[in-house]
């Protein structure tokens, strides 16, 4: 079975642009959930998405969004990139509840 | 407050030694999960375990869900063994891991 995917790997993006970044999970895995992992704050949780429905958000603003498709992959979005928001951005998958499993990231450097 | 605390932050063993990486945790949960990260920040899963004992080669785990700690024990180390431990739970009802601050692991030949 494939693993997690994710898209692009690495991104280099200017100050006040936006950003999308795609997870694709593990074949018949339902839930995504996002994460973002800086050297300050450590791995902070960004959002979960079951069947196209967000069940939680983490404490963060408004311009980081997200969204899954019917197929369960998902999408992040982070409008008006600012230079804190350069990080290691991890996706995971897993069928419902229980044991999660994470892509390989994708590095985001905002300058 | 820590919900999540992992000990110690930083540990340096010289190769064949063992160890033990300590988690506690503030509530009762339903998912507990140990992790390495490989110097790329990929997260390997190490184990899934809410609760009991688990043996992986020469890493085990057990967790004490009463008494709300687990531990991840690594026998004969090895320089493959580097890198950043963590442990994250998901507590009831959650839907998302809590991560605690990590070990970093350094094992020297």
């Amino acid at each position: 079975k494939a693993g997690v995917t994710q898209t692009p790997r690495y991104l280099i993006k200017t100050r006040g642009q936006q950003v999308t970044l795609s997870c694709s999970p593990i074949s018949g895995h339902r839930s995504v959930s996002w994460y973002q992992q800086t050297p300050g704050q450590g791995l902070q949780f960004l959002f979960e998405y079951f069947s196209e429905t967000q069940r939680n958000k983490g404490n963060f603003p408004g311009r980081f969004s997200g969204r899954q498709f019917s197929n369960s992959r998902s999408e992040m979005n982070v409008s008006t990139l600012e230079l804190g928001d350069s990080a290691l951005y991890l996706c995971a998958s897993s069928p419902d509840l229980g044991e999660q499993y994470f892509g390989p990231g994708t590095r985001l450097t905002v300058t | 407050g820590i919900q999540v605390e992992q000990s110690p932050p930083d540990l340096i063993l010289q190769e064949g030694a063992n160890s033990t990486l300590r988690c506690n945790f503030s509530d009762s949960v339903n998912n507990l999960q140990w992790f390495h990260q490989n110097p790329w920040g990929q997260l390997i899963n190490l184990f899934y375990i809410p609760s009991g004992t688990k043996q992986n080669g020469r890493l085990s785990a057990t967790t004490v869900a009463t008494e709300r700690y687990s531990l991840l024990y690594i026998s004969s180390s090895q320089t493959t063994d580097s890198g950043v431990y963590f442990c994250a739970v998901e507590w009831t009802n959650d839907y998302k891991l809590s991560f605690g601050a990590g070990t970093t692991v350094t094992v020297r030949a």
